[in-house]
């Protein structure tokens, strides 16, 4: 079946400017998380949402990022006036989260580079 | 913040080694363990989801074990292969959380 996907796979981008990132789960996973890997760091967790319930946010690293997830479906990670150290892999990842113990599936990520 | 520490961060070997590299994690408060193996250009993939102290799991040549009480799991490869070549990561899962910490992974080259 088809996995998670992420568009778009490269963005470059100047500084200053608000890029939009988007992630397509697993259909019926319910629980979709956004991570960033930055050059010579591990992932870094940034948000996570579960069906319905209200968004865990505590990983985002400052107020010029949001991120929403309609229908419960696709998620669209936002960062506004982009800085230089935001340039990383954005990776997304869903979970089915009962029984699996929130084994999770990751999609191709986004390169972000900020000029 | 929970510390998540994977070593080493980089092993060469030559085809045929067997090598071996470690997560360890916070031994209290313990809900999984997984490995990933993270390929250049390609996604994160699950290799093994762990649970239980004392847990082994293989798959091919590669295995897994876990120590919950000593908050460590050694992944294994046996006799390893250029295709073997990745980043393996761990991610620790604690109990009430559905957040994942992963480690900074440990880089495997491997020399045909």
């Amino acid at each position: 079946g088809a996995g998670v996907s992420q568009s778009p796979s490269n963005k470059v981008t100047e500084k200053g400017k608000d890029v939009e990132l988007r992630c397509d789960p697993i259909s019926g996973h319910t629980a979709l998380y956004w991570y960033r890997q930055s050059l010579g760091q591990g992932l870094e967790f940034l948000i996570y949402f579960q069906g319905n319930s209200a968004p865990d946010k505590s990983g985002l690293p400052s107020d010029r990022f949001s991120a929403e997830r309609t229908g419960g479906s696709v998620s669209t990670l936002t960062i506004q006036r982009t800085q230089q150290e935001d340039s990383a892999v954005y990776l997304c990842a869903s979970s089915f989260l009962a029984g699996t113990y929130n084994e999770q599936f990751f999609g191709p990520g986004t390169r972000l580079t900020v000029l | 913040i929970l510390n998540v520490e994977q070593s080493p961060q980089s092993l060469h070997v030559q085809e045929g080694d067997s090598t071996n590299f470690t997560c360890s994690f916070p031994s209290s408060n313990f809900y999984a363990l997984h490995w990933y193996r993270w390929e250049t250009a390609k996604s994160p993939e699950a290799l093994f989801v762990m649970t239980l102290n004392g847990d082994e799991k293989k798959k091919e040549r590669i295995s897994a074990t876990l120590n919950t009480k000593e908050g460590y799991s050694y992944l294994y490869i046996k006799g390893s292969q250029p295709e073997d070549s990745a980043t393996y990561l761990c991610a620790f899962i604690p109990g009430g959380s559905y957040i994942p910490t992963f480690g900074r992974g440990t880089s495997l080259i491997v020399h045909p």
